[in-house]
């Protein structure tokens, strides 16, 4: 089965820090990647995505993400984080011998003074 | 903002009561789903549809029924609900299916409480 892991479940990360949130997928010949954010009793939104093309994509708010097919990677990063970056992190794939998105079960971002 | 309204956004109900939420989009998408989300467990896909009248069961569809008579509306139905239910609801919706991007949209989610 096709599966999405999100190795963390928490990370604490300083303002202002690095951060790295990591995604790993099961192995499939065509994948399309997303990194969906939540914040604090909201829906999700798309923050970036990998359809194709350079393997490094950006999002307008200083976060990006890089596929590494070879190590069926897509972890997000950020060098700076705000305050306003408190939020929970879903990793999705969409593998095109199924129909449905695959949700990791998200990592929650927390941003310590 | 995609138009994705959910509805009730929070509903207090008894164990073995009906409880129907809403989805009501107005981007003409064609696929629509619901889904459940747990702490610890993430987003679930409950019931999906791609089209009026065309649906299917998603990974944790027992206890669960949907339907779609319209494009815009795509209703979720616990029929006899219980504790287990208590979770936070998300409608989604995308333009695409098989071959494409998938990239999905939210509702704000509708919080339902099993008592």
């Amino acid at each position: 089965a096709q599966s999405v892991t999100q190795l963390d479940s928490q990370v604490p990360v300083f303002e202002e820090a690095p951060v790295e949130l990591r995604c790993n997928y099961s192995s499939s010949v065509s994948v399309y990647l997303f990194w969906y954010v939540q914040y604090p009793n909201q829906g999700l939104q798309l923050l970036l995505k990998y359809l194709s093309g350079s393997t490094l994509v950006e999002s307008i708010n200083g976060f990006e993400a890089e596929f590494n097919k070879s190590q069926t990677s897509f972890h997000l990063r950020k060098p700076s984080v705000h305050i306003s970056d408190t939020a929970e992190y879903f990793c999705a794939a969409f593998m095109n011998r199924d129909d449905k998105i695959i949700f990791g079960k998200g990592t929650r971002l927390h941003i310590l003074p | 903002d995609a138009g994705i309204t959910q509805s009730p956004r929070h509903k207090v109900t008894e164990t073995g009561t009906p409880v129907t939420l809403r989805c009501h989009q107005t981007e003409n998408h064609r696929y629509m789903y619901w889904y459940r989300q747990d702490p610890g467990h993430g987003l679930r896909l409950i019931h999906y549809s791609y089209g009026v009248k065309d649906t299917d069961k998603g990974e944790v569809s027992d206890g669960y029924s949907v339907s779609r008579s319209k494009t815009e509306d795509f209703l979720l139905t616990l029929e006899s609900a219980t504790s287990s239910q208590t979770s936070v609801y998300f409608c989604a919706i995308s333009s695409t299916g098989t071959g494409e991007t998938g990239e999905l949209f939210f509702g704000e989610g509708s919080r339902l409480t099993v008592l």
